[in-house]
């Protein structure tokens, strides 16, 4: 299994809304990573998690919460966003060997209103 | 030819020509680069992958080359064919560092 597995694909959330954004991959890969896409532009690292721990923020706003429940999952919580905040979010995983060599999932398309 | 559209430069060629993507990097302390392929609607896949102890490497169909002493950093795609059309993005990742920072990205569009 080489699949990195986001759901849900698309999302349509109001600026008080609560959801969620889902990432599982069983690779065995000790590292994984949420981007930040917005169109026609690189993506953006927002968060690293090494071993589960978190390792890197990038100074992201804190209405965007990741949790790393086990090695295979990774989550970002989404809380009182603004439509700016409208982008893909693409999440990763690399093996601890490789850690250039990410596997993207083909990321959630989030629309705030 | 090559075009500077809105935020996004834009290669177009024929079937069959070779393409060359280039890329400038900006830190000296990064010693990995990585070459992503981008289609549209999907996440980024890998394509090659070179050290800053090697200058060029090779790979089916790929080449990559890596000029340390003026930070650039080239793709060449032999006999390119539509499937290779998408959007190109060069990585790089300092020394220790779990951090992949992603240039502005090339779209490369293959013509029939």
């Amino acid at each position: 299994d080489t699949e990195v597995t986001q759901t849900p694909k698309h999302l349509v959330m109001g600026m008080t809304n609560k959801k969620s954004l889902k990432c599982e991959q069983h690779m065995g890969h000790r590292a994984m990573y949420w981007y930040k896409q917005k169109a026609k532009k690189p993506p953006e690292l927002m968060f690293v998690y090494s071993y589960e721990k978190l390792s890197i923020n990038e100074s992201v706003p804190s209405r965007f919460s990741p949790e790393c429940p086990n090695s295979s999952l990774l989550n970002l919580h989404l809380h009182a966003l603004q439509p700016e905040d409208s982008a893909l979010y693409l999440c990763a995983s690399s093996h601890r060997d490789r850690e250039g060599e990410l596997f993207f999932g083909e990321g959630s398309r989030l629309t705030v209103l | 030819g090559e075009s500077v559209g809105l935020h996004l430069p834009t290669l177009s060629v024929q079937e069959g020509d070779n393409s060359i993507i280039n890329c400038a990097y900006s830190n000296s302390a990064s010693d990995y680069f990585i070459w992503y392929k981008q289609e549209s609607g999907k996440g980024p896949q890998f394509i090659i992958d070179i050290r800053s102890n090697m200058d060029k490497r090779q790979g089916q169909r790929v080449t990559v080359l890596l000029n340390k002493t003026v930070k650039h950093l080239s793709l060449q795609i032999a006999a390119t064919q539509p499937g290779d059309s998408a959007v190109y993005f060069c990585a790089e990742q300092p020394t220790g560092s779990e951090k992949l920072v992603f240039g502005k990205g090339m779209k490369l569009t293959v013509n029939p």
